[in-house]
């Protein structure tokens, strides 16, 4: 069964930096393309970044320069490094596993259950 | 940037019903259009890719139709636990971008 658990969200202050992780179970992170998507409160779904099963990394202009999404093959876990924190960066982030089809690996299938991050003094 | 506008952006029914939404694209993006289910204080669950697949174990009260700009996720049968907020997503292309959401409510 797969499982994503998100960890790492928490307060920071404007120009903070923080570090969340996605420990996966149930499938290989490094043989999926993975996802980070974030939600305001009481808005909607945001697309922040991908990386490939071969490694290649795009990210929304948004985050763009400040956030670097990564991963560890021996920990089957996700990460994504945000530095440079704004107000706007509140969110609940989900770590979103991908499968491939016959026209695309960016199928979203599985998501983790988020994680809460607030950016402010 | 690709725009998705659903519509409506929230609906009320019975159980019972028949629903429909829709979703637009400002541009082509083929089918490479996916649906989510999210429920209060729950992360999204994904109902249907590729405009009209269904993910494994979703049910096939749920399904998905639509090409090139236009799409539409149906709920042939409204149940209770299908009252949610409803996204669509397109993953034709940089940056992947959601619909602003479909609230469906108890009539």
């Amino acid at each position: 069964e797969v499982q994503l658990v998100e960890t790492g969200g928490g307060l920071v202050q404007p120009g903070g930096s923080l570090r969340l992780s996605c420990a996966a179970s149930g499938f290989i992170v490094t043989n999926n393309y993975m996802n980070w998507v974030r939600q305001s409160p009481g808005k909607g779904l945001e697309w922040v970044s991908v990386i490939y099963s071969g490694g290649s990394t795009y990210y929304a202009d948004s985050v763009k320069g400040r956030f670097t999404i990564s991963r560890d093959t021996s920990k089957n876990t996700l990460y994504l490094q945000m530095n440079g924190l704004r107000g706007e960066d509140t969110a609940v982030y989900y770590c979103v596993k991908s499968h491939c089809t016959t026209i695309s690996c960016l199928t979203f299938d599985s998501w983790g259950q988020g994680t809460l991050v607030t950016v402010s003094s | 940037d690709i725009q998705m506008t659903q519509s409506p952006s929230s609906l009320s029914a019975s159980v019972g019903d028949r629903v429909t939404i829709t979703c637009r694209a400002s541009q082509d993006i083929s089918n490479y259009l996916a649906w989510f289910q999210q429920k209060p204080g729950k992360a999204p669950k994904s109902l249907i890719y590729a405009a009209s697949s269904l993910q494994d174990g979703v049910p096939s009260k749920f399904s998905g139709s639509g090409s090139g700009t236009d799409f539409t996720l149906t709920i042939s049968s409204l149940q209770p636990e299908d009252f949610a907020t409803y996204y669509c997503q397109q993953y034709s292309s940089y940056p992947l971008t959601f619909g602003g959401g479909t609230k469906v409510e108890i009539k």
